[in-house]
């Protein structure tokens, strides 16, 4: 069964430094998100990307935050000038544009800002 | 402003039982209703969904309940297993990103 797929696991960084995290959504999905997650908290939305563009994004989404899709598999998601605050699991998900309102989502990446 | 409210924030059950989970939504332009199952350290896994044109759907042991006209749904876990034990999350959207409530964390006692 096909998967979304996020690396790293696990990365710790320290305050001030750049990050990104990637992503390998299911291979005939347009549609892609980032959310996270504090811990013990609920999943927030970030962003979505269809078409190469931002579609929407949320307030948290401020300019310390970016998304791209480098290639035709990729999508990753850099926070520029990581914050203490910023220490959470990220969560990439896709969804395909065959009238289903389903996303999946990847295992995540926790992110720890030292 | 909080989107999707749940309830209980935590749950325990004796296996075999049936558990309930609760959410209540705002915005009326929501038409997609999904749960979403999160063991640790895990990404959340979608487990049933419901549209608003339906009152009831089912999908083996797991229910979900529908009112459109409270703006309520529920997830209803018959027989429920100690494999169940996980954190759930309802969700709502209406176009594109989802809303999730703030999670319960279930636990089935054997």
């Amino acid at each position: 069964e096909p998967e979304v797929t996020q690396t790293p696991s696990h990365q710790v960084t320290q305050m001030g430094q750049e990050v990104i995290l990637r992503c390998v959504p299911i291979s005939n999905h347009l549609y892609f998100y980032w959310y996270r997650q504090i811990l013990g908290q609920k999943v927030e939305f970030l962003v979505s990307f269809y078409n190469n563009e931002i579609s929407e994004k949320s307030e948290i989404f401020d300019d310390q935050f970016s998304v791209e899709r480098p290639d035709g598999s990729n999508f990753t998601l850099k926070i520029r000038s990581t914050k203490l605050e910023d220490s959470a699991m990220y969560f990439c998900a896709s969804r395909d544009s065959g009238g289903t309102d389903t996303q999946y989502f990847g295992p995540g990446t926790r992110l720890t800002v030292l | 402003q909080q989107q999707v409210k749940q309830s209980p924030q935590s749950l325990i059950v004796q296996k075999g039982g049936i558990s309930i989970i609760n959410c209540a939504y705002e915005n009326t332009a929501f038409d997609y209703f999904p749960w979403y199952q999160q063991f640790p350290g895990k990404g959340p896994a979608l487990l049933i969904a419901i549209r608003p044109d339906v009152s009831e759907k089912k999908e083996g042991r797991f229910t979900i309940s529908f009112n459109k006209s409270a703006k309520q749904f529920s997830l209803h876990i018959m027989d429920s297993q100690p494999g169940d034990s996980a954190t759930y999350f309802c969700a709502a959207t209406g176009a594109n990103n989802l809303f999730f409530g703030t999670g319960t964390r279930l636990t089935v006692i054997p």
